[in-house]
């Protein structure tokens, strides 16, 4: 139980396009879910968390216009990077939680060129 | 930001040692957890340990923590070539309605056959 998956899991685009990465909960319900970069051989970054029919909230020096995350039902929370340029690329994980859980539940990741 | 630390940053062992990493924090904590990563894929949640625990096992996992001085260590028994991966601790904090987690910065872990 508790499978996270994400699409694409790879993705080249060229600079100044926006690229859609999916975080779907497949078995269960996850109220919340959270987006994170990592860097190569670095740690996990948050950056954002998402909670269904709200507003993402946006960690400190994030920007929201760059990062859009919808959260419009319990199993789908989207990140779309807009206007993409080299430097956002990076691997993008996504977690989910039940309510009130305290363990997360990661997608594969996504990694996303930008040439 | 992250405030975790770990040590070490990288280890290499040989199949059926033992591994241990160290994971130290900085504030309060409802609870530690460890996670596990392979190259290039998502994490997987290994055992989560609690503020009140001091010790919880989990297969060839041992995992301890001491909040007076705020640190945690993850012990792999026999250790296999399949155990090559990073690990990562993380401390849960309340921010608002939502429980998230700090990163340690990880151990690479290397278990040669």
């Amino acid at each position: 139980g508790a499978v996270v998956s994400q699409h694409p899991s790879r993705v080249i685009c060229k600079s100044g396009t926006s690229v859609k990465i999916e975080c779907r909960s497949l078995d269960f319900q996850a109220t919340t879910m959270f987006w994170y970069r990592q860097f190569p051989k670095q740690s996990l970054m948050l950056m954002a968390t998402s909670n269904e029919g709200s507003k993402a909230t946006y960690e400190q020096g994030v920007e929201k216009d760059k990062f859009l995350i919808n959260h419009a039902s319990l199993t789908l929370s989207t990140l779309t990077v807009t206007s993409a340029h080299p430097e956002d690329s990076s691997f993008y994980i996504c977690s989910a939680t039940l309510p009130r859980g305290e363990t997360q539940y990661f997608g594969p990741g996504t990694r996303l060129l930008v040439l | 930001s992250q405030q975790g630390e770990e040590d070490p940053q990288a280890l290499s062992i040989q199949e059926g040692e033992n591994a241990t990493m160290n994971c130290s924090y900085k504030t309060s904590i409802n609870n530690l957890q460890w996670y596990r990563q392979n190259s290039g894929r998502g994490l997987v949640h290994l055992i989560l340990i609690r503020s009140n625990e001091r010790e919880k096992h989990s297969g060839r996992l041992r995992v301890t923590l001491d909040t007076s001085k705020k640190s945690s260590s993850l012990l792999i028994t026999a250790s296999r070539a399949a155990d090559t991966a990073s690990y990562f601790c993380a401390t849960a904090y309340e921010a608002g309605n939502n429980r998230k987690l700090i990163w340690g910065l990880g151990t690479s872990l290397a278990v040669n056959p």
